[in-house]
C-alpha cells in the first residue's frame, strides 16, 4: 500500500527564515501530489499540486514544491516565512488508478515566531 | 472556487445514540465524496469513499454497520455514526471531487465536524 512520510513533525522558525518541509512517498506508479495547509481552527486548504510537467510547482502565498521522481519526494519550500504561516502542513498523494482518495502524511506543525 | 459545507460543525451526543453528519457540495456536482477522520494532532485517515447512487467503499478496519454512508444525490452525502461510543469522538471531514476534466484530480474539503460522545 502507498504511504506518505513527513519527517518533520514540528518545526519552529523565526520570521524571514527559509522553510523546507520534507515529503516522501512510496509508490512506483504515476501519482498526483499535493500540499495542504490547515490554519488553526480552519479547514484544509490546497497550497499547491503537481500533476505533470514542470517539476517545480508554485502555489499560493509564496510556497513552491519540487517533485523529484528519482527520490520519490515532493518537498515544500518558502524562502521567507511569516508569522501568518503558522499552521499544520500536510503532504498528500493520489494514485491515478483506482479510487481517487488521498493518502496523507502525518503532518508538520510549523510555528513561526515573530 | 468549489465549496463544500458540513453540518453540524460541532455535535455532542450521549453514548449509545446515533449522529448524522451532512456533507454538501454547494456549487458543483460531486460524483465522489470521501469521509476522513482526524484525531488530535494527527493526519487525516480515510474512512470510506462514496459514489453517488452506489454503496460506499470502506477502508480496512472501518465498520460499515457503525459508520453508515449515504450518497443519495450529486450534492449530498451523509455519515451516520450509529450507537456512538466515546472512542468515536473525533473530527470528521468530508471532501468532494467531480469527474469534470478541470477538477478531476482535485478534492475540496469541508470544514469538518467535531463529534464528542459523552
Amino acid at each position: 500500500a502507498q504511504s506518505v512520510s513527513q519527517h518533520n513533525h514540528h518545526v519552529i522558525l523565526s520570521e524571514a527564515a527559509s522553510l523546507e518541509l520534507g515529503c516522501n512517498y512510496s509508490y512506483g506508479g504515476t501519482v498526483n501530489l499535493f500540499w495542504y495547509v490547515q490554519y488553526p481552527g480552519q479547514h484544509l486548504q490546497l497550497l499547491l499540486k503537481y500533476f505533470s510537467g514542470d517539476p517545480l510547482v508554485k502555489g499560493i502565498k509564496g510556497f513552491e514544491a519540487e517533485f523529484i521522481k528519482s527520490k520519490f519526494s515532493f518537498n515544500l519550500r518558502k524562502p521567507s516565512v511569516q508569522w501568518s504561516d503558522t499552521a499544520e502542513y500536510f503532504c498528500a498523494v493520489r494514485l491515478l488508478t483506482g479510487r481517487r482518495a488521498l493518502t496523507f502524511g502525518s503532518g508538520t506543525r510549523l510555528q513561526v515566531q515573530p | 472556487g468549489a465549496v463544500v459545507s458540513q453540518h453540524p460543525s460541532r455535535v455532542i451526543c450521549k453514548s449509545g445514540t446515533s449522529v448524522k453528519i451532512e456533507c454538501r457540495s454547494l456549487d458543483f456536482q460531486a460524483t465522489t465524496m470521501f469521509w476522513y477522520r482526524q484525531f488530535p494532532k494527527q493526519s487525516l485517515m480515510l474512512m470510506a469513499t462514496s459514489n453517488e447512487g452506489s454503496k460506499a467503499t470502506y477502508e480496512q478496519g472501518v465498520e460499515k454497520d457503525k459508520f453508515l454512508i449515504n450518497h443519495a444525490s450529486l450534492t449530498l452525502s451523509t455519515l451516520t455514526v450509529t450507537s456512538a461510543h466515546p472512542e468515536d469522538s473525533s473530527f470528521y471531514i468530508c471532501s468532494a471531487t467531480t469527474s469534470g476534466t478541470v477538477l478531476m484530480a482535485e478534492q475540496y474539503f469541508g470544514p469538518g465536524t467535531r463529534l464528542t460522545v459523552t
